[in-house]
């Protein structure tokens, strides 16, 4: 069965403090795997796409890197804007739908 | 170029009644999808759309919900009789399959009480 599993639940970093949401995931062939932001009563805002295992896309404080088990998402000297739930998706070789892991909850103390 | 649009952005309805959820695409657009989201849980495929046509609804409970897209206006996602584990959250994405990136992008959603 097609599963994501992201970790850690949430997160608590100080302001300028680096660290990495991870996203492991189990499906019949990967056709993308992708990482949303979602703010508290809002709709999740795409970040990036990724196909193939080695593949890296950065965008500001964000990078994000794909194996063929699990992506990263690294955050490089987050600011308090930053603080978000942080999703995960997958999408099969053969399949329409997105599978969602539950989130990672970032909060961003100054 | 607006974004999904998805309305009412609240809805609250008692036990039994109907909810019609709204949701027009990105401009350009022919692929919706709709997926729910509870409390503490992630999101949940519900059903995928083309305009006219059901292309998959494996997500999509087997009574009293019902999605549309017709060739004009926007997708429609319909639950009869609602029960109070119907309260949820519910998003609309959509995409454009000639950039062949397979993204979707998600509207601000529905969020649906029952009392």
């Amino acid at each position: 069965e097609d599963q994501v599993t992201q970790s850690p639940e949430a997160l608590r970093l100080q302001e300028g403090e680096s660290s990495s949401l991870n996203c492991s995931y189990t499906v019949s062939g990967l056709r993308g795997l992708f990482w949303y932001r979602q703010d508290p009563g809002k709709g999740p805002e795409f970040l990036f796409t990724l196909y193939s295992a080695g593949e890296e896309k950065e965008k500001e404080r964000l990078k994000a890197t794909l194996t063929k088990k699990e992506s990263f998402l690294h955050i490089t000297a987050p600011k308090p804007e930053d603080s978000a739930t942080y999703l995960c998706a997958v999408q099969a070789q053969w399949g329409n739908q997105f599978y969602f892991g539950t989130g990672t909850s970032l909060t961003v103390i100054p | 170029n607006a974004g999904v649009m998805q309305n009412p952005r609240h809805l609250v309805r008692r036990r039994g009644q109907e909810a019609r959820l709204r949701c027009s695409p990105m401009k350009g657009h022919s692929h919706v999808y709709w997926y729910r989201q509870l409390p503490e849980e992630g999101l949940k495929f519900m059903v995928y759309l083309q305009k006219e046509n059901i292309i998959d609804e494996s997500g999509m409970p087997k009574e009293r919900f019902s999605a549309e897209f017709p060739k004009e206006g926007p997708s429609i996602l319909r639950i009869q009789q609602v029960v109070r584990g119907d309260s949820a959250a519910y998003f609309c994405a959509s995409s454009d399959v000639r950039d062949h990136t397979d993204t979707q992008y998600f509207g601000p959603g529905t969020r649906l009480t029952v009392l």
